[in-house]
């Protein structure tokens, strides 16, 4: 039972246009939500987050969106890097149950020069 | 402040045999926490752990699986009796607080059963 989803394996962006990475849940318990981003051959690296109260976190050129009632959420990084490149994963919680982390399946970005 | 540090970084072990893969949480940090991410999948969670204690082992198989995580030393995956379907990456997170998400993940080992 997948109840973090990323439909897209992987995702081809020019650099310097927008990436949009996209992640369904199937879970409304869920109160905090988080991106990673992970190079190969190292662990995940915290990248943004945003609690169910909200429906928008900036940080950067990293912005991460949230919309509770269609249970999505999205990670625009815009300008697109090549040093973006890497896979990304979606991931819950839900903090007052056991607090661990449901992650997704990960998107590959390959950001081109 | 050295990462979470993850040992061996590649394993290599027959069916049937023992393996065992280590973390040390990074300094201050007493919640350690193990994922397994099997080929073309995401993270799943196995077992958080704080000192001395076993919290949530929901997602560790039955048998074979065990973890500890001593009031001295690392913490210590253990997987008896490997199977192919053992080859995975593992990774480990540790942090401060319950929070899990607060935690900080190691670069993880790749277990390979051959």
């Amino acid at each position: 039972d997948q109840q973090v989803k990323q439909n897209s394996p992987s995702l081809s962006v020019q650099e310097g246009r927008i990436s949009i990475l996209n992640c369904d849940y199937t879970n409304s318990m869920f109160d905090y939500f988080l991106w990673y981003k992970k190079y190969p051959a190292e662990g995940p690296t915290f990248l943004i987050s945003i609690s169910s109260i909200k429906d928008k976190n900036e940080d950067g050129r990293f912005t991460v969106f949230l919309n509770k009632s269609a249970k999505h959420l999205s990670l625009h990084i815009v300008p697109s890097q090549p040093g973006d490149s890497a896979v990304y994963f979606c991931a819950a919680i839900l903090t007052g149950g056991g607090n661990k982390l449901t992650f997704g399946t990960g998107t590959q970005l390959k950001v081109e020069l | 402040n050295a990462g979470v540090m993850q040992n061996p970084r590649h394993l290599v072990r027959r069916r049937g045999q023992e393996a065992r893969l280590r973390c040390s949480p990074m300094k201050g940090h007493s919640h350690v926490y193990w994922y397994r991410q099997l080929p073309e999948e995401g993270l799943k969670f196995m077992v958080y752990l704080q000192k001395e204690n076993i919290i949530d082992e929901s997602g560790m198989p039955k048998e074979r699986f065990s973890a500890e995580f001593p009031k001295e030393g690392p913490s210590i995956l253990r997987i008896q009796q490997v199977v192919r379907g053992d080859s995975a990456a593992y990774f480990c997170a540790s942090s401060p607080t319950q929070r899990e998400s607060e935690a900080f993940f190691g670069q993880g080992t790749r277990l390979t059963v051959v």
